[in-house]
């Protein structure tokens, strides 16, 4: 076990609508990166969030938007939602804004966009 | 060109196979580089990381060649356990900030 947890573990929701998961941290760590992994595809990265300030983006719109907490746990926005969204959304966290790839991973959001 | 290419797979080998992974990225301002394994619907977990010198752990061992922009896994007596996809990761560092670009992963099936 990792120590970070995710929620909910499954979503569905219906194409147009706004969907926001949650992430918490593990124990002493300050950074968070979400991720979207399609079905067969590795994941994707798409913003990284360190003591509250967006330390990185990948390509992805802005529709896609977050918020890190003064307890460094983390929400990821999503709106107006397309079919293309339905994926696993994972969370990581890491001990540093560029401790690289030494991170930490939930079990992930599995989201279905109908 | 995908930032991070690796092998299609799938690889099916027996028990006691030596199986080698390769990886090529594209972004020479790529820092650091990982293997990370992920099993069937579960989140992926870190495997070991790459270092220029090569480094090893166990039956797994890991090279970097910065100047060809290659990475490989190599597993050697693989077991049924090793059965997993197994994912080629860089760290990029810019002036955005920081982002770990996965490959699409390679699966490994090993069988008894």
């Amino acid at each position: 076990e990792t120590g970070v947890t995710q929620s909910p573990t499954h979503l569905i929701k219906t194409r147009g609508q706004q969907v926001t998961l949650r992430c918490s941290s593990q124990s002493g760590h300050n950074t968070v990166s979400w991720y979207q992994q399609a079905l067969g595809q590795g994941p994707q990265f798409i913003f990284q969030y360190y003591r509250e300030e967006e330390n990185g983006r990948g390509n992805f719109p802005p529709r896609f938007s977050g918020l890190q907490f003064p307890n460094y746990s983390s929400e990821l926005n999503v709106n107006a939602l397309e079919l293309d969204d339905s994926a696993l959304y994972l969370c990581a966290s890491s001990g540093t804004g560029d401790s690289g790839g030494e991170q930490y991973f939930g079990p992930g959001t599995r989201l279905t966009v109908t | 060109r995908k930032e991070v290419e690796q092998d299609p797979g799938p690889f099916n080998v027996p028990e006691g196979a030596t199986v080698a992974f390769n990886c090529t990225y594209s972004n020479s301002a790529s820092q650091s580089f990982f293997w990370y394994r992920q099993d069937c619907r579960k989140e992926p977990k870190l495997l070991m990381s790459v270092y220029s010198s090569g480094n090893e752990d166990g039956r797994f061992t890991a090279q970097l060649n910065r100047a060809s922009q290659y990475i490989s896994l190599l597993i050697r007596d693989s077991k049924l356990s090793d059965s997993a996809t197994y994912l080629c990761v860089v760290n990029i560092i810019n002036q955005a900030g920081t982002a770990l670009i996965f490959g699409k992963g390679t699966t490994l099936s090993v069988s008894s």
